[in-house]
């Protein structure tokens, strides 16, 4: 059973397009990070949101953490051949020895097209 | 660049194998994570090091070991391989023990092929 469920799971646009990617879980979370992985690299952390309501801009990037701290949501604006990519949001859960540790979710393919 | 490396970058060996896999951290990282990427279960946190101490451990098969070193890199075993096995394995670092808002770096990962 995944822990953070993202949606969805593959989407191809066109550039100049917006889009929104959400995770979502059942667990509250003290944090959750989003990354992005291209093929043959490791995850690359984007943002990090802490607080409950928080929302973050990365330049066309859009972060919102849920008020329960329960989900998240990624926007694009104006997409670019250069967002494709597969988008990760990992939560981070406190609880005593499992300390910083990361559930990530599955990943949203992200493909947009010239 | 993360600044942490992994090798080796490709590996493939049989069955029944044992295998050892490197990670060096950032400059300055305490903390070593271990991860499994496959295509069916997507990125799983397998363990992580603190200081050279066991830290938090996650979905780790008793198959799997592992270890940090005074220098701070660490190592990741695999033994008695199954086809199962074949994953990308990546190792993240992070400044501090883990804290939930503390960012983690991560390598460029193995890609481990098991025939």
């Amino acid at each position: 059973t995944q822990l953070l469920e993202q949606s969805p799971q593959f989407l191809s646009i066109q550039e100049g397009e917006n889009l929104t990617v959400y995770c979502n879980s059942s667990s509250v979370f003290s944090s959750l990070q989003w990354y992005r992985q291209e093929p043959g690299e490791g995850p690359v952390l984007l943002v990090t949101v802490v607080t409950g309501g928080e929302v973050k801009k990365l330049k066309r990037l859009t972060f919102q953490f849920g008020d329960a701290r329960k989900d998240s949501s990624l926007h694009i604006t104006a997409a670019q051949t250069g967002d494709t990519g597969l988008y990760l949001c990992a939560g981070a859960e406190y609880r005593g020895s499992t300390l910083g540790r990361l559930y990530f979710g599955r990943g949203t393919q992200l493909t947009v097209w010239p | 660049d993360s600044g942490v490396t992994q090798t080796p970058k490709h590996l493939i060996t049989a069955t029944g194998q044992r295998v050892t896999l490197r990670c060096s951290p950032r400059s300055g990282d305490l903390s070593v994570y271990w991860y499994q990427q496959s295509l069916d279960q997507g990125l799983q946190f397998l363990i992580q090091y603190y200081n050279g101490e066991e830290r938090a451990k996650g979905n780790i098969l008793e198959r799997f070991s592992a270890q940090q070193f005074p220098d701070l890199h660490s190592e990741l075993n695999l033994s008695s391989l199954e086809l199962g096995d074949s994953a990308l394995y990546f190792c993240a670092s992070s400044v501090g023990p883990g804290y939930s808002n503390q960012p983690q770096h991560f390598g460029d990962g193995t890609r481990l092929s098991i025939l």
